[in-house]
């Protein structure tokens, strides 16, 4: 089992471009989300799928929008990239969207933008 | 909604032990804590549930203070393998969580 994957590794961006990050997991987990993590700012919460067929927003979803395209894969795409949205990005799945369930992550996306 | 994690960052010789800390200013159901080696992903430690429970996972144990909203992960006897960002989540509506700022943990021999 691979787990949960992410493409591409690594990123640069000009402002203005847009791109899409992928995110698979093979464990039949019903959850998955979008995080993205600043330096001093801990993991914050992109947007999250409880179950396949929805979304919802999380702490900070401005200039981000996702597509769950079926159980596995979770996409997150950036519009109009701006240099404010540097970052390292990780998906994560879990069994459930339950807080007791852990989350499994992957091994994230360095994205730069110019 | 974030929870506060204490302290920033900890030194430590190998052998030594360390308290890492996490509050919560709501009403807490359950409280995750993860580690993040330098350029890794996290990696999941323990989840600790309502009614004050205690978990150990190895020399890693936690304990889950439901009154006073807060959290402690107890490293005892570190390893330079413990070096490493600790992260704790906290969920406060039953479905979704904030992860802390993280704690900055460094063992040296």
């Amino acid at each position: 089992n691979a787990g949960v994957t992410q493409t591409p590794k690594f990123q640069v961006l000009k402002t203005g471009q847009s791109m899409t990050l992928q995110c698979a997991q093979d464990m039949n987990h019903n959850s998955m989300y979008w995080y993205r993590q600043d330096p001093g700012m801990g993991l914050r919460l992109i947007y999250y799928s409880a179950s396949e067929g929805t979304t919802d927003k999380g702490e900070v979803p401005n200039g981000y929008n996702v597509s769950r395209l079926n159980k596995r894969e979770f996409s997150l795409r950036l519009e109009s990239a701006a240099p404010s949205q540097t970052s390292v990005y990780f998906c994560a799945s879990s069994l459930t969207g339950k807080s007791y369930n852990e989350q499994f992550f992957g091994p994230g996306t360095r994205l730069t933008v110019l | 909604q974030q929870p506060v994690q204490s302290p920033q960052a900890v030194i430590l010789r190998e052998g030594e032990d360390a308290v890492i800390n996490c509050s919560s200013s709501k009403a807490l159901y359950s409280v995750h804590w993860y580690r993040q080696k330098h350029g890794e992903a996290p990696v999941f430690l323990m989840i600790l549930l309502k009614g004050g429970e205690q978990k150990g996972h190895e020399k890693i144990s936690a304990s889950f203070n439901e009154k006073k909203q807060q959290s402690s992960l107890y490293l005892t006897a570190s390893q330079l393998s413990y070096s490493g960002t600790y992260f704790c989540g906290t969920d406060n509506t039953g479905n979704q969580f904030y992860f802390g700022t993280g704690t900055s943990l460094t063992v040296i021999p």
